[in-house]
């Protein structure tokens, strides 16, 4: 079945100590996301990717970046762990003419 | 403002309760509408599009108001399976992203 990959399913990094998610997709999506939801709040979009091209939101700090190598393949770098990262991060894509969003199963990150 | 507004819940009903949850948006050049159903801990699941026309999935009906912009999920019959977190999504085309509401608890007991 196509489907949305991320890896890990959970992560525990000590305190600024740089980790990287990665997301991979079957379902040949042109755009691919990267959230972070807490606990009972609602995704927040951290930046997508429209084919190579890189779309940051406004508010998310220079401590996390991305990287598509492809269209399969993204990843999230998160470059100084902070104790305010622990969060679920959810990979989605969608095809741009269609507009579903399609979610990975995410990865739950513990900084220690 | 927030794009999307929905009530936090909890909607706390019992089996076979018919409920519905509303959700409003600000920008009225939105033109994809979608409720996702998310369980604790999971991924968001794409529950079903909202169409102008409304559109209807077994025991859930969806709809859409353009005018008033809102957006409206009424579950018949409610299941203890139907236990989750409801999140109103609005789609913005041009700029390939989606908005999301806060999500509606919803507890379905026996």
């Amino acid at each position: 079945d196509a489907m949305v990959i991320q890896n890990p399913r959970y992560q525990v990094t000590q305190f600024g100590k740089p980790v990287t998610l990665s997301c991979s997709q079957t379902l040949n999506h042109n755009v691919m996301y990267w959230y972070q939801q807490k606990s009972s709040q609602a995704p927040k979009l951290l930046f997508h990717y429209y084919d190579k091209d890189f779309n940051n939101e406004a508010d998310t700090p220079d401590n996390f970046q991305s990287r598509r190598p492809n269209t399969s393949f993204c990843f999230l770098d998160i470059r100084s762990p902070g104790l305010g990262d622990a969060a679920m991060y959810l990979c989605a894509t969608s095809r741009a003419s269609s507009y579903e969003q399609y979610f990975g199963p995410g990865t739950r990150l513990t900084v220690t | 403002r927030k794009e999307v507004e929905q009530d936090p819940g909890p909607f706390n009903v019992p089996e076979g309760a018919t409920v519905a949850f509303n959700c409003t948006y600000s920008n009225s050049a939105s033109q994809s509408f979608f409720w996702y159903r998310q369980d604790c801990r999971k991924e968001p699941k794409l529950l079903m599009s909202v169409y102008s026309s409304g559109n209807e999935d077994g025991r859930f009906t969806a709809q859409l108001n353009r005018a008033s912009q809102y957006i409206s999920l009424l579950i018949r019959d409610s299941k203890l399976s139907d236990s989750a977190t409801y999140l109103c999504v609005v789609n913005d085309y041009n700029f390939n992203k989606f908005y999301f509401g806060s999500g509606t608890k919803l507890n379905v007991k026996p």
